[in-house]
């Protein structure tokens, strides 16, 4: 059971590349989430999904889309990656309304 | 926006003492409380949670406190220990909004042997 899991660990881009970054769950949660985090800002919600077939926006989706495979997988894509997207990227899942469990991050650089 | 924020951004305690983090929120229709502990270079992990009809729960070495009218909310680790250091984060969830989490900007735990 390796609860959530993120692709790549570690990316550099370009400014203006695109890439997308996978995530997976394995313990049959509906929701799952897309966070960054910043130095001194925590953690910022970017989209989530209550369940399959669903996606919302949060607190920052602007330049970010999704996308809700299947029950297990939820992909962030940037298409046009900016300087201000160099973040660390968290992936978390729950079930409906509980605690959110948290995959170990994508540490992305946009130069 | 409603956001939660927290008192102290550091926090330094010897081997052995026990630590209290400390954490405001500002929007009273929260209902779902978490504290995270998150380790350098890890995704957050969870630690103890307490819904909004509870005043105190406790867990293995940490206890978490709510105070509803003052909108406060604490974490206590019992005999901390070295392997306590890290960055806790308190989350509050808003009575609207489903499953999404509003956090705090973190405060950071170091524990001197």
């Amino acid at each position: 059971n390796a609860g959530v899991t993120q692709t790549p660990k570690f990316q550099v881009l370009k400014t203006g590349q695109s890439m997308t970054l996978q995530c997976a769950q394995d313990m049959n949660h509906n929701s799952m989430y897309w966070y960054r985090q910043d130095p001194g800002m925590g953690l910022r919600l970017i989209y989530y999904s209550a369940s399959e077939g669903t996606t919302d926006k949060g607190e920052v989706p602007n330049g970010y889309n999704v996308s809700r495979l299947n029950k297990r997988e939820f992909s962030l894509r940037l298409e046009s990656a900016a300087p201000s997207q160099t973040s660390v990227y968290f992936c978390a899942s729950s079930e409906r309304l509980d605690t959110q469990y948290f995959g170990p991050g994508t540490r992305l650089t946009v130069l | 926006g409603e956001s939660v924020g927290l008192h102290l951004p550091t926090l330094s305690v010897q081997e052995g003492d026990n630590s209290i983090i400390n954490c405001a929120y500002s929007n009273s229709a929260s209902d779902y409380f978490i504290w995270y502990k998150q380790e350098s270079g890890k995704g957050p992990q969870f630690i103890i949670d307490i819904r909004s009809n509870m005043d105190k729960r406790q867990g293995q070495r940490v206890t978490v406190l709510l105070n509803k009218t003052v909108k406060h909310l604490s974490l206590q680790i019992a005999a901390t220990q070295p392997g306590d250091s890290a960055v806790y984060f308190c989350a509050e969830r808003g009575g609207t909004s489903y499953g999404k989490l509003t956090f705090g900007q973190g405060t950071i735990l170091t524990v001197h042997p």
